[in-house]
């Protein structure tokens, strides 16, 4: 079945120090969304990539999606404290109609120290 | 404008017991959603609707059972629940394919 990888599992990175994290399909996405969770709370979506190349920015994180369609990253420039989290990447279901239904990668879990 | 609640937050059941988790959203969302998510596993999909009275089959469905009978309310029921279900469970609610969902605060479940 169709599977979405993330890397690295955890970073660990001092404050100002930047972050990335991977998310490769097993299948070509028509699209892909990003998540975040903050410690004992809910996901919550961030953005989503349609286009194959896409890059949108949203004030410190650039998020690319890849010219295949099967890869993304996401990436933190200068973090803060208050990026902690995981962050999870989600594509469609592969086969027929998805009705929404997602498949999450693992995420990665970000630690920030001060 | 609530977004989507779960009920209850905590739970702590023993084997073989049973319970319902209550999800309600009120957004108007033709999509409803069941997660659980485990340690290092990311969100597991349990079962899903695309509308009232409408349920299927998600990535995890066994032990799990629900009910759409009402287009805001998803209800997730454990007939007899099992230690391996011990998880959080994110009910999550989207306007339709390819939209964003939107997750409740979650429950915590413990099974003895």
């Amino acid at each position: 079945g169709q599977q979405v990888m993330q890397i690295p599992q955890y970073q660990h990175v001092q404050e100002g120090e930047d972050f990335t994290t991977y998310c490769n399909s097993s299948t070509t996405l028509s699209n892909i969304q990003w998540y975040k969770q903050r410690p004992g709370g809910h996901p919550v979506f961030l953005i989503q990539l349609v286009k194959s190349g896409e890059v949108k920015k949203q004030k410190r994180l650039t998020f690319q999606f890849g010219e295949a369609k099967k890869n993304s990253s996401l990436h933190i420039t200068a973090t803060q404290t208050t990026d902690v989290g995981t962050y999870f990447c989600a594509g469609p279901y592969a086969g027929g109609t998805s009705y929404g239904k997602l498949t999450f990668g693992q995420g990665t879990i970000l630690t920030v120290h001060p | 404008n609530a977004g989507v609640t779960q009920t209850p937050k905590f739970r702590v059941l023993k084997t073989g017991q049973s319970m319902t988790l209550l999800c309600a959203q009120d957004m108007n969302h033709e999509y409803m959603y069941w997660y659980r998510q485990d340690p290092g596993m990311g969100l597991r999909l349990i079962h899903y609707s695309v509308g009232e009275g409408t349920t299927a089959k998600g990535e995890v469905p066994d032990g799990y059972n629900v009910s759409r009978l009402k287009k805001q309310n998803f209800l997730l029921g454990l007939e007899s629940a099992a230690p391996s279900q011990t998880s959080v469970y994110f009910c999550a609610s989207s306007y339709g394919q390819s939209r964003e969902q939107f997750f409740g605060p979650g429950t915590r479940l413990t099974v003895l």
